[in-house]
């Protein structure tokens, strides 16, 4: 069982639907990331929070909003998705900010997302 | 190297024979490599993380080697199980950036 929780682990959404992917880790890691995967490819960065902040942001699309409450809670808001952004959306964490790097990441199952 | 390439891109092997399959990274400015297992339908799981040149990780049945003047790495399997089927990620970072860069992966069959 993973450490790092994603709920939903399926969604359905049409495209001006507004819904929030969540995710939750009670490691204590400092750094969290949301990454998109698309079939046969491997997860692509979007954001990255290290102590609750926004340290990288892939110049993701702004219909994508993370949003970190706490260090334990790292949400994505989706707002007028299009169909090209039906993907397998991943949360990891790891013990350190990411300045560090050497620590391993913790990934989530995933939520799975589509687009109507 | 620019990007990060792994080969190949897929291997199916029988029961009990031994692997192994390559990262290649660029060279300059390398500060770590992490290997990735991941299974269809659960989440990647770490496997190693690397950090100096000539590093030797060892876990179970699974090694990985890593070469940073060359900008490579090999992950072996020895007698290779279908439990081991899966497909294997290498990410890649640098001293110049805060995140990583995967690799496309190497999936692996391990038939009975």
């Amino acid at each position: 069982d993973t450490e790092v929780t994603q709920t939903p682990k399926h969604l359905v959404m049409g495209m001006t639907n507004k819904k929030s992917l969540k995710c939750e880790q009670h490691m204590g890691h400092r750094a969290m990331y949301w990454y998109k995967q698309k079939a046969k490819k491997p997860p692509e960065l979007m954001f990255v929070y290290s102590y609750e902040k926004l340290s990288i942001n892939e110049s993701v699309p702004s219909r994508f909003s993370p949003e970190c409450p706490n260090s334990s809670l790292l949400n994505l808001h989706l707002h007028a998705l299009q169909p090209e952004d039906s993907a397998l959306y991943l949360c990891a964490s790891s013990q350190d900010p990411v300045g560090t790097r050497r620590q391993p990441q913790h990934f989530g199952d995933g939520t799975r997302l589509s687009i109507l | 190297i620019l990007n990060v390439e792994q080969s190949p891109q897929s291997l199916h092997v029988q029961e009990g024979d031994s692997t192994n399959f390559t990262c290649s990274f660029p060279s300059s400015n390398f500060y770590a490599l992490h290997w990735y297992r991941w299974e269809t339908a659960k989440s990647p799981e770490a496997l190693f993380v690397m950090t100096l040149n000539g590093d030797e990780k060892k876990k179970g049945r699974i090694s990985a080697t890593l070469n940073t003047k060359e900008g490579y790495s090999y992950l072996y399997i020895k007698g290779s199980q279908p439990e081991d089927s899966a497909t294997y990620l290498c990410a890649h970072y640098n001293t110049n950036a805060g995140k990583s860069t995967f690799g496309d992966g190497t999936t692996l069959t391990v038939k009975p």
